[in-house]
């Protein structure tokens, strides 16, 4: 069975500071992504990870895979207030299992003025 | 515009009764999932289908039930025997096999809550 895990779970960070997420998962998976909700909203679409040493980057926020440490970071620089929410990593178990994902239970990130 | 709608956007359930939750898209994706997010937690899968007149069970199908007629819709049956329903149930969709475009876009979800 697939665990993914994420740390922290609550983040609290001030503006301007730089902080890193991390995602861990338990068994083979070329496929990552990370999602962004805010509070009583649904999943937004971050990042897709598609291979191993794969980086995005998209304003303030930068993820990276690495499938033979089965970790994925979610790095933050200069944190604004704006990117307070919460951020789940999920992995893809691929098409053996129709594609679906199993999710980390989430990073609350709140970026403190 | 292309995407994933779902409705009720609220919906109480009394004791004893099925509720049926719909999910609609309109970017001619294959695949069709419905998690449940129970609050603090992330998502878990219940059940996902991979192409139209199929479905699989997810992690937590108990007590739930869907159908897959037509290639756009995928809705959710709540059904009396799941004992613990009050969540948030969300929808998503994608075209495996795609590469970047294979990402699991969801739907704005929709909230049981139970009378």
């Amino acid at each position: 069975e697939l665990k993914v895990e994420q740390n922290p779970l609550f983040l609290s960070m001030q503006e301007g500071k730089n902080y890193t997420i991390y995602c861990n998962y338990s068994t083979t998976s070329d496929r990552l992504y990370w999602y962004r909700q805010d509070p009583g909203k649904s999943l937004e679409s971050l990042f897709v990870l598609l291979s191993n040493g794969a980086v995005k980057q998209e304003g303030r926020l930068m993820a990276s895979l690495d499938t033979k440490a089965r970790l994925s970071t979610l790095h933050i620089t200069a944190a604004v207030h704006d990117l307070s929410a919460t951020y789940f990593c999920a992995v893809d178990m691929g098409a053996e299992y129709g594609n679906k994902l199993v999710f980390g239970a989430g990073t609350i990130l709140r970026v403190k003025s | 515009d292309g995407g994933i709608t779902q409705s009720p956007k609220y919906l109480f359930r009394k004791e004893g009764q099925n509720v049926t939750l719909s999910c609609e898209q309109n970017l001619n994706h294959d695949a069709m999932y419905w998690y449940r997010q129970d609050p603090g937690q992330g998502l878990r899968l219940i059940y996902y289908s991979q192409i139209v007149n199929d479905f699989q069970k997810g992690d937590i199908a108990e007590g739930y039930s869907v159908s897959r007629e037509k290639k756009e819709s995928f809705p959710l049956t709540v059904t009396s025997a799941q004992k613990n329903p009050t969540a948030f149930y969300l929808c998503a969709s994608s075209t495996p096999g795609q590469g970047l475009r294979e990402t699991q876009y969801f739907g704005p979800g929709t909230r049981l809550l139970v009378l």
